[in-house]
């Protein structure tokens, strides 16, 4: 069963700050993705990560994949307040079907 | 890019009731369509897998019988939540591929909360 899970589950943090989020999945799997949640919203797309090494950045916010290592990370640089929100990885079963596992998510908090 | 709309965005029902939540894809073709639930402050569950023109998968644990799903075309799924209780409250969320995109990135819908009195 593939297991996925954050660390840390709860970040505060203050504007101009450096921190990094780290999900940590069980199984083999093809594809990683992060996700964005705001209170009382759905989920918005940041990452699709695709292959062993693969990184990939928009604005402040850069995310990397190792699969031998079956890690994913999310850095933020020089944080600002909109960045605060919950987010989450989420791995694909290889073979399940294009099903997502979840991590529990972290939920970010930044302080000006 | 590929939008997944779902109605109602919310719902307030007595219990006992039923509620339908619809799932649509806009601009794309989807065979297969994904239901999940999320309770506050938790992550998504996936419930099941919507499978058009057959029968929904079901995750262990999610009654197939009480939470029905049909997926009567290329665009549109639809879950029933059959004689809702307090407990079934939560927020659902249904997602999407577009299979002919090289990424096969899926696609969220906005989410339905259901509040069951």
């Amino acid at each position: 069963e593939l297991k996925v899970e954050q660390n840390p589950l709860f970040l505060s943090m203050q504007e101009g700050k450096n921190y990094t989020i780290y999900c940590n999945y069980s199984t083999t799997s093809d594809r990683l993705y992060w996700y964005r949640q705001d209170p009382g919203k759905s989920l918005e797309s940041l990452f699709v990560l695709l292959s062993n090494g693969a990184v990939k950045q928009e604005g402040r916010l850069m995310a990397s994949l190792d699969t031998k290592a079956r890690l994913s990370t999310l850095h933020i640089t020089a944080a600002v307040h909109d960045l605060s929100a919950t987010y989450f990885c989420a791995v694909e079963i290889v073979g399940g079907a294009q099903k997502l596992v979840f991590g529990q998510g972290t939920r970010l908090t930044i302080n000006p | 890019g590929a939008v997944v709309s779902q109605h109602p965005s919310r719902v307030i029902c007595k219990s006992g009731t039923s509620v339908k939540i619809e799932c649509r894809s806009l601009d794309f073709q989807a065979t297969t369509m994904f239901w999940y639930r999320q309770f506050p402050k938790q992550s998504l569950m996936l419930m099941a897998t919507s499978n058009e023109g057959s029968k929904a998968t079901y995750e262990q644990g999610v009654e197939k019988d009480k939470f029905l799903i049909n997926h009567a075309s290329l665009t549109l799924s639809t879950l029933t939540v059959t004689s809702a209780h307090p407990e079934d409250s939560s927020f659902y969320i249904c997602s999407a591929r577009d299979a002919l995109r090289g990424t096969g990135e899926l696609f969220f819908g906005e989410g339905s909360r259901l509040t069951v009195l």
